[in-house]
């Protein structure tokens, strides 16, 4: 099986600079989702890894240590609309590469 | 483009009453999903599919049942609704291909009562 683990929840100032962690035991590694959940609604796509290193998508960054099943989401430049959960979803070649969430990190931003 | 549309979006049914959340897709994906959210929690994976006419279990499937006649369609079953199935229920699809991401729907938020 896989487990996935984030923090539950995060708080950090508008402006800031945030990083939210994942780390996963799987068999079979296949890349490492990260999305972003609104409350109430569907998840979106926010970045994707296979391999080691960083990954960077305007103010979203994602990055990926196969060797120590750690990946890491930092949010830069924080605003108010980054108020959301965070998810964490890995595939494996022994799930049928379907993903598996974690249970999302809810980042809450203030002013 | 749609992209992935369930129906309903909300529902409210009776213990021991069944119906069907329906979901399509527009993308012509192969992979299709179904994954319930409960409060607090991920995405459990009930049902998925890698082509029409191919269904697998996920790792939540008692108490559902899928078909998979068509490439757009991936309609998912509850026959004897129980309140543990209270959940906000979301179809996903996708090509399956290593660097692609999954489409998620906007979610159908089922209550039993």
């Amino acid at each position: 099986g896989q487990n996935i683990d984030q923090p539950t929840e995060m708080t950090a100032t508008e402006g800031a600079i945030v990083q939210i962690n994942c780390t996963y035991q799987t068999s079979g590694f296949n890349g490492l989702f990260w999305y972003q959940q609104h409350a109430g609604e569907a998840p979106t796509f926010l970045s994707y890894n296979v391999l080691d290193g960083l990954e960077e998508k305007g103010r979203f960054s994602s990055f990926l240590s196969r060797s120590k099943g750690y990946s890491y989401l930092l949010l830069k430049e924080l605003q108010m609309k980054d108020s959301a959960s965070y998810l964490c979803a890995v595939r494996s070649s022994r799930g049928s590469y379907i993903p598996t969430f974690g249970r999302g990190t809810s980042l809450i931003v203030h002013p | 483009n749609a992209g992935v549309t369930q129906t309903p979006k909300f529902r409210i049914l009776k213990i021991g009453q069944s119906m069907t959340l329906q979901c399509t897709q527009d993308m012509n994906h192969n992979y299709m999903y179904w994954y319930r959210q409960d409060p607090g929690m991920g995405l459990k994976l009930i049902y998925y599919s890698v082509g029409a006419g191919i269904t697998d279990k996920g790792e939540v499937p008692n108490g559902y049942n899928v078909s998979r006649s068509t490439t757009e369609d991936f309609p998912l079953r509850l026959e004897l609704a129980a309140p543990s199935q209270t959940s906000v229920y979301f179809c996903a699809s996708g090509t399956g291909d290593a660097n692609t991401e999954a489409f998620f729907g906007q979610g159908t938020r089922l209550t039993v009562v």
